[in-house]
């Protein structure tokens, strides 16, 4: 069965410091998701890429943040000086068509991000 | 201000007592009502989509149902295996983005 993978599974990082989480989406889906729950709240969303450009973000998504398709299979969040407050748990998801009408979103096992 | 609230935030159940979790959702524009089981350390899993109020799905002992306000998750005759945190989440077009609730965190005794 496909599914997303999402790498590292763990990454522990000093605040100030570049970041870079990995994802593989399903490989025939064509919309992209970053979504981040900080522990004990609730997942939040961040962003959403089509066609090699974001479609939608959150007022989360601020200008530390970038998203990129680098090639035909990854997909990255990039938190360019990360903070405390960065620390949570990353998950990507991906869908054939825009999630919705039954268009279900499939999200990876997540990356726990730790800012130190 | 779109808004998603789900009650309540812990259920415990006797395995076979069947109950409803609620969210109710404050979403202008309303695209669709989805609900994701999540298991400890693992990503959402997709349940459901609704997208018009009256609508309902069923998926084994899951039944989800949405109105204009508020959407229930009905679970009859729970087993342990469905302990799980349930989410729900509103996508909105004003907003272009989903919305999630906090969840309701389900445990089953057997």
């Amino acid at each position: 069965e496909p599914e997303v993978t999402q790498t590292p599974s763990h990454q522990v990082t000093q605040m100030g410091q570049e970041v870079i989480l990995r994802c593989v989406p399903i490989s025939n889906h064509l919309y992209f998701y970053w979504y981040r729950q900080i522990l004990g709240q609730k997942v939040e969303f961040l962003v959403s890429f089509y066609n090699n450009e974001i479609s939608e973000k959150s007022e989360i998504f601020d200008d530390q943040f970038s998203v990129e398709r680098p090639d035909g299979s990854n997909f990255t969040l990039k938190i360019r000086s990360t903070k405390l407050e960065d620390s949570a748990m990353y998950f990507c998801a991906s869908s054939f068509p825009r999630a919705g009408a039954d268009n279900e979103q499939f999200f990876g096992p997540g990356t726990r991000l730790t800012v130190l | 201000e779109d808004q998603v609230t789900q009650s309540p935030e812990a259920l415990r159940l006797q395995e076979g007592e069947s109950s409803s979790l609620n969210c109710s959702y404050t979403v202008s524009g309303l695209r669709g009502l989805f609900w994701y089981r999540q298991d400890p350390g693992k990503g959402p899993e997709f349940l459901f989509t609704l997208y018009s109020a009256g609508e309902e799905k069923e998926k084994e002992r899951l039944k989800a149902t949405l109105t204009k306000k508020e959407s229930f998750l009905h679970i009859t005759a729970p087993k342990p295996e469905d302990s799980a945190t349930y989410l729900c989440a509103a996508d909105s077009n004003t907003g272009n983005q989903f919305y999630f609730g906090t969840g309701t965190s389900l445990t089953v005794i057997p």
